[in-house]
């Protein structure tokens, strides 16, 4: 089966850091990618999608490439904010309907 | 306002007692997916509604019942809830049921079975 697995965590980093959460995926056929972002007491909301190998997805000032070569997505951020505190999943869809996600990686940006 | 709306919130129950947990959206949106959140699992996918009428299982199907009788609700039936589906629940749906549709969710329902 599909699966997503996502560097562990907690991380924590000082403002204007530079970010990096590590992706990886197993999937037959052909996957999109995404990342979700999950801020204290709510639903999850999209943060950046590719649905093809090589494009690359952005906003927000956080980018991930979609690398088919290395089954990876990473998201990465020049300079975090204190905004960015949030939990932030990585996951795959496919035509067949299915999702998956991975773990999650909690992100906590201090001042 | 776009949204997915989940009732209730929050539920304590106990063991054995039927509960429904409503989901509804007004995005005219044609896919439909329960998930679970539970702590160092990440989300995992109940199931998914692919249509009006058509549903399939996830990941983790067993003890839960859905239906899609209208496009815009799908409920999350757990017909006789035991502690370990004890998690918060997420509704989410999707414009197409293609792979390359961003899924809106719902805030979340927070389950207690005692």
């Amino acid at each position: 089966g599909n699966s997503v697995t996502q560097m562990e965590g907690p991380v924590t980093l000082s403002e204007e850091a530079f970010l990096t959460i590590n992706c990886t995926y197993t999937a037959t056929g052909y996957p999109s990618l995404f990342w979700y972002v999950q801020y204290p007491g709510e639903g999850l909301q999209l943060l950046l999608k590719a649905t093809k190998a090589d494009d690359k997805g952005s906003n927000k000032g956080f980018e991930a490439t979609y690398r088919k070569e290395t089954t990876s997505f990473h998201l990465e951020k020049g300079s975090v904010q204190v905004s960015d505190s949030a939990v932030y999943f990585c996951a795959l869809s496919t035509n067949a309907g299915k999702s998956t996600f991975g773990d999650g990686t909690t992100l906590t940006v201090k001042p | 306002e776009a949204q997915v709306t989940q009732n209730p919130r929050y539920l304590i129950t106990v063991t054995g007692k039927k509960l429904t947990v409503t989901c509804s959206q007004n995005m005219n949106h044609e896919y439909m997916s329960w998930y679970r959140q539970d702590p160092g699992l990440g989300l995992r996918q109940i199931y998914y509604s692919m249509n009006v009428e058509v549903t399939d299982k996830g990941d983790v199907p067993e003890g839960y019942k859905v239906s899609r009788k209208e496009k815009r609700n799908f409920p999350l039936i757990l017909e006789s809830p035991s502690p370990n589906q004890t998690s918060l629940y997420f509704c989410a749906s999707s414009l197409t049921s293609g792979s390359t549709g961003e899924l809106f969710f719902g805030e979340g329902s927070r389950l207690t079975v005692l």
